[in-house]
């Protein structure tokens, strides 16, 4: 166990819909990241907070938004999804810098 | 930014055998270089990391070598076993506060019987 909660586990829906995706990193750490990973594909970095502020941005489409609130949770929402946003959604958290700690990811399938 | 690329992205060995997979960087300032293991359907977890000030470590049959000037980073795993079979991604970063780390296309390593 990763100290990284991440719910749902699995979420399946349909195009054009809109879906929140939550994060709760360890206790402790400020640093929240969000990757995505298709199929067979590697871990692209879509976005980073920290104490509540963005940090750094990947490739993240505009249709995708996140946010990290006082308590340090994460949220990222995803809208007017499309079939190739079907992918495992992995939150990361860190205490600043360094070991990255992934929780168990979100599995979304988009019909 | 930081560019990580890897390779090979599939290996194969036999059981007993050694495997390496290679990273290099882009980004000179780049000091904390670690490697993630993921196993099917699980997360991805760190199994070592490397610092720019060290060239070498080890931890049992796993070793990282770094070498700053060429800018590129190696996984030794030594007498494979079957549970060594996992997709492994490098990555590298600059350790300021909030840094984000840049991961590598990920390699897929088969030990066979």
């Amino acid at each position: 166990d990763s100290g990284v909660t991440q719910t749902p586990k699995h979420l399946i829906t349909a195009t054009g819909q809109r879906v929140t995706l939550r994060c709760s990193p360890r206790s402790g750490d400020l640093s929240v990241y969000w990757y995505q990973q298709s199929l067979d594909q590697g871990l692209q970095f879509l976005i980073q907070y920290y104490n509540g502020e963005e940090r750094a941005k990947g490739n993240i489409l505009e249709r995708f938004s996140a946010q990290q609130f006082p308590d340090l949770h994460s949220e990222l929402n995803l809208s007017s999804l499309e079939l190739g946003d079907s992918a495992l959604y992995f939150c990361a958290s860190s205490v600043s810098w360094g070991e990255l700690f992934f929780g168990e990811g979100s599995r979304l399938t988009v019909l | 930014g930081e560019n990580v690329e890897q390779h090979p992205s599939t290996l194969s060995v036999q059981e007993g055998d050694s495997a390496v997979i290679k990273c290099t960087y882009s980004d000179s300032a780049s000091n904390y270089f670690p490697w993630y293991k993921q196993e099917l359907g699980k997360r991805p977890q760190l199994i070592i990391d490397i610092r720019s000030n060290v060239g070498e470590k080890k931890d049992q049959r796993i070793a990282v070598t770094l070498n700053k000037t060429a800018k590129h980073f190696s996984l030794h795993i030594t007498e494979t076993q079957p549970e060594d079979s996992a997709v492994y991604f490098c990555a590298a970063s600059f350790t300021g506060t909030a840094s984000k780390l840049t991961f590598g296309t990920g390699t897929r390593l088969q030990v066979t019987l």
